[in-house]
């Protein structure tokens, strides 16, 4: 059951431009919203989190938004640089539920 | 501080054969992960320790794969025997308490079943 999903397998940005990653969630109950970044032969590793109580929440060049009528989250970079080039997960939890993860996005920033 | 860290980082073994895979937490995290990661696909959790007791193994093929962290420090999941749909990266993450907090990863094993 695919209760997460990033619908977008790649993403391609130039450098210093924004990149906006999506994820979109069915179950109501998910109140815990996380990316996580993977390179290569690495684990995920934690980026930025959002509880459901808010619906922003910043990080340096990393801004996460969540709308829960949508149910729906995004992740903005800005400026992208090649270094974040990398897959995201979006995972979510909350509940009774464990942390449920995306099939990522493969985010490539191009000099 | 040290991350969480696996062993071995790569593993190739024939089907029907056993293998095991070691994790060590952060120090101090009570609740330890174990998820499994096919090409393409996000991480889906086998199994979760609070301290030395499972919380959740409702994803876990008990039939094959098996987990334990005896001392509610390290821990070791096997698969036996290995099926060829178990090549995947199998991943450990601790945190310092279940549910809601930042779930840290170790660098994964990467197994290939021929």
């Amino acid at each position: 059951d695919q209760q997460v999903k990033q619908n977008s397998p790649s993403l391609s940005v130039q450098e210093g431009r924004i990149s906006i990653l999506n994820c979109d969630y069915t179950n109501s109950m998910f109140d815990y919203f996380l990316w996580y970044k993977k390179y290569p032969a690495e684990g995920p590793t934690f980026l930025i989190s959002i509880s459901s109580i808010k619906d922003k929440n910043e990080d340096g060049r990393f801004t996460v938004f969540l709308n829960k009528s949508a149910k729906h989250l995004s992740l903005h970079i800005v400026p992208s640089q090649p270094g974040d080039s990398a897959v995201y997960f979006c995972a979510a939890s909350g509940g009774d539920n464990d942390m449920r993860f995306g099939a990522g996005t493969r985010l490539t920033v191009k000099p | 501080e040290a991350g969480v860290a696996q062993s071995p980082r790569y593993k190739i073994i024939e089907k029907r054969q056993s293998v095991a895979f070691w994790c060590n937490p952060i120090s101090g995290h009570a609740t330890l992960y174990w998820y499994q990661q096919i090409l393409g696909q996000g991480p889906k959790l086998l199994i979760q320790f609070q301290n030395n007791g499972v919380v959740d193994d409702s994803q876990l093929p008990k039939d094959r794969f098996s987990a334990e962290r005896l001392k509610g420090v390290d821990s070791t999941l096997k698969i036996q025997p290995a099926k060829l749909e178990d090549s995947a990266v199998y991943l450990c993450a601790s945190s310092l308490h279940p549910s809601t907090d930042t779930q840290y990863f170790g660098p994964g094993t990467r197994l290939t079943v021929l």
